[in-house]
């Protein structure tokens, strides 16, 4: 079975902290996706990798940056914490391929910043 | 990507057949149809997909219309387990990069 991993499950930072959020899967997806989730307001799309070292902008990559140098791991990295970062934060990752292909994803990281 | 519509809640009694839908009117030729569902504090677990023909697998079944604007999920005998929030998306995969977009999905109560 897949396994998409994140490294904790809460987490508790201070304002203006950075903050690394780690994601890693086991399957040799090429895609990978960052998304933070808040009442009401669904799933948003922060940011994705479709291969190492790229990356593309999601729909709010604001106060954000990640990281992709290996394909089985990436990385949210939040450069000064603020409290509006405050969040359920979720990873997934599939393959890119010609046709259909199932997301799949981790646990996710409760955030709180203080 | 293109957009969907939900509505943002429904019931079901258990053990009836839950249908949910979701408009998908702007949908181009080569995106498919997904659904997933988010059971409280747990990450998206993907349910089924489909292109143009009608899908079933152990889970559910996905109904797509002829034009392919809009599509039912349906969960033929609920439970209480079935209490989620399900999410309808159309991607397409072109063997590049491939964003994964969500809206807010439907929240389905199952209730005795």
């Amino acid at each position: 079975d897949v396994k998409v991993t994140q490294s904790s499950r809460y987490l508790v930072k201070r304002t203006g902290e950075k903050v690394f959020l780690e994601c890693v899967q086991d399957m040799d997806h090429e895609n990978m996706f960052w998304y933070r989730q808040d009442p009401g307001l669904g799933l948003r799309l922060i940011y994705f990798s479709y291969d190492v070292k790229m990356k593309e902008k999601g729909d709010i990559p604001e106060g954000y940056s990640v990281s992709r140098e290996k394909k089985e791991r990436f990385s949210l990295i939040l450069e000064s914490a603020s409290t509006n970062q405050t969040s359920m934060y979720l990873c997934a990752s599939s393959l890119v391929i010609l046709g259909a292909a199932e997301a799949f994803f981790g646990q996710g990281t409760r955030l709180t910043v203080v | 990507d293109a957009k969907t519509t939900q509505p943002p809640s429904m019931d079901c009694a258990e053990g009836r057949a839950a249908n949910l839908p979701c408009n998908h009117s702007t949908i181009s030729g080569n995106e498919y149809v997904y659904w997933y569902r988010q059971i409280h504090s747990q990450g998206p677990q993907y349910i089924i997909h489909g292109l143009k023909n009608n899908e079933t697998n152990e889970m559910a079944s996905l109904i797509i219309t002829e034009d392919r604007k809009s599509s039912t999920l349906i969960l033929p005998h609920a439970t209480l387990r079935d209490t989620a929030v399900y999410y309808c998306i159309v991607r397409a995969h072109t063997g590049t990069a491939s964003k994964l977009t969500f809206g807010t999905g439907t929240r389905l109560q199952v209730t005795l």
